[in-house]
């Protein structure tokens, strides 16, 4: 079965550079969700859309800003980077509605951006 | 305090033992209740929803105990390849988001 998709899965960039991360969430989920990982951590909710409108904002910085496609594919863009950026960053997707046999709320995670700010 | 707390062992059980896992929530409100296992520097991927009725997968068995505003794991037969983090998770009231717990580590040895 398709699973989310993200790119890159690997980021190198400098203090005070910008970042785009990409997540193509699995074919008819229509809400997709962002999470930061650092090192020995949980996972931390940045920022969630559903059906292309922001629906839930957590800890992200002004400094991040996100969007979702009318293709429903998602984009992480992260400016002026500093050191303490440098994680794991998951996009995960969900279907909102409720249909037979699936369950709402249930979300399912891509592989993640390995993002590492020198 | 955290709003999803668990106990982070490390737990270190022998191949075929039985393990169990709680974690507890601070919102009553709380509407989702998840498991999900994380391995070294990969994705979490969901092990199970949990429901008031509690449900079992194969080796797997979820419970959630709304009155005491906890849930838990246990796995039977645990096998080599169950060593890994396993990680709460909660979704309050309307939010879509979903709060962690600091995750659980498990190391089975043979």
């Amino acid at each position: 079965a398709a699973g989310v998709i993200q790119s890159p899965r690997h980021l190198i960039k400098e203090k005070r550079e910008t970042a785009t991360l990409k997540c193509y969430p699995i074919p008819r989920h229509d809400t997709v969700y962002w999470y930061q990982q650092g090192p020995g951590q949980d996972p931390q909710f940045l920022i969630s859309f559903y059906e292309k409108m922001q629906s839930d904002k957590g800890s992200i910085p002004d400094r991040f800003s996100a969007q979702q496609f009318s293709d429903y594919h998602s984009e992480l863009n992260m400016s002026s980077l500093e050191l303490g950026d440098s994680a794991l960053y998951f996009c995960a997707s969900s279907l909102a509605g409720r249909l037979a046999g699936v369950s709402d709320n249930e979300q399912f995670f891509g592989p993640g951006t390995r993002l590492t700010v020198l | 305090r955290k709003e999803v707390e668990q106990d982070p062992g490390p737990f270190n059980v022998p191949e075929g033992a039985t393990v169990a896992f709680n974690c507890t929530y601070s919102n009553s409100a709380s509407q989702s209740f998840f498991w999900y296992r994380q391995d070294c520097r990969k994705e979490p991927k969901l092990l199970m929803s949990v429901y008031s009725s509690g449900n079992e997968d194969g080796r797997f068995t979820a419970q959630l105990n709304r009155a005491s505003q906890y849930i838990s794991l246990l796995i039977r037969d645990s096998k080599l390849s169950d060593s890994a983090t396993y990680l709460c998770a909660v979704i309050f009231g309307s939010a879509s988001k979903i709060i962690f717990g600091s995750g659980t580590r498990l190391s089975i040895r043979p």
